[in-house]
């Protein structure tokens, strides 16, 4: 166990539809990365949070969004959803310095599945 | 460009057979170097950091080390139990970490 959580676990929703995955960070930890995994891409950066501000930016479409609130949880915002955002979300978490090169923490992710 | 890329993709070992995972980088100044271990449907596992060449790390069967082009997962007398997807990635200022695809490893009884 990472410490990291992740909710919901699976979510499954039609095409067009927007959700909200939410990750609770390790305790301690200001920084937050979300990834997407899919079987034909591979684990993707999203985006980093750090402290509540947006600290680096990945392949994240536009048609996404996401945030850290004041208690350092973190929400992806996933809009007008398509077949291909189908695929597991993962959060991870790592220590306070907000750069540099240091381990992150995942969660056990989130599966969406578009139909 | 892929910056990270891993070989092979996968590998089939007997138990006690021993062999190692490449991870070959092309970026420059290397920040960082991370091994983890992903099992079906769970997120990664943290196995190792490396930040230069020549710095080698162990954790039971397995031990990472680097080079100035790549780095290689060693894997000593695997069991079934280390079946796994081993992935490694860089880490790239500003941005966060880049995954190479990873090494599907099964080891069979």
């Amino acid at each position: 166990d990472s410490g990291v959580t992740q909710t919901p676990k699976h979510l499954i929703t039609a095409t067009g539809q927007r959700v909200t995955l939410r990750c609770s960070p390790r305790s301690g930890d200001l920084s937050v990365y979300w990834y997407q995994q899919s079987l034909d891409q591979g684990l993707q950066f999203l985006i980093q949070y750090y402290n509540g501000e947006e600290r680096a930016k990945g392949n994240i479409l536009e048609r996404f969004s996401a945030q850290q609130f004041p208690d350092l949880h973190s929400e992806l915002n996933l809009s007008s959803l398509e077949l291909g955002d189908s695929a597991l979300y993962f959060c991870a978490s790592s220590p306070r310095i907000p750069a540099g090169a240091q381990e992150q923490f995942f969660g056990p992710g989130t599966r969406l599945t578009v139909l | 460009e892929d910056q990270v890329t891993q070989s092979p993709e996968a590998l089939r070992l007997q138990e006690g057979e021993s062999s190692s995972l490449n991870c070959s980088y092309t970026v420059s100044g290397l920040r960082g170097l991370f091994w983890y271990r992903q099992d079906p449907g769970k997120g990664p596992e943290f196995l190792f950091t490396l930040y230069s060449a020549g710095e080698e790390k162990e954790k039971e069967r397995l031990k990472a080390t680097l080079t100035k082009k790549e780095s290689f997962l060693h894997i000593t007398a695997p069991k079934p139990e280390d079946s796994a997807t081993y992935l490694c990635a860089v880490f790239l200022p500003g941005y966060a970490l880049n995954f190479g695809k990873g090494t599907s490893l099964l080891v069979t009884p």
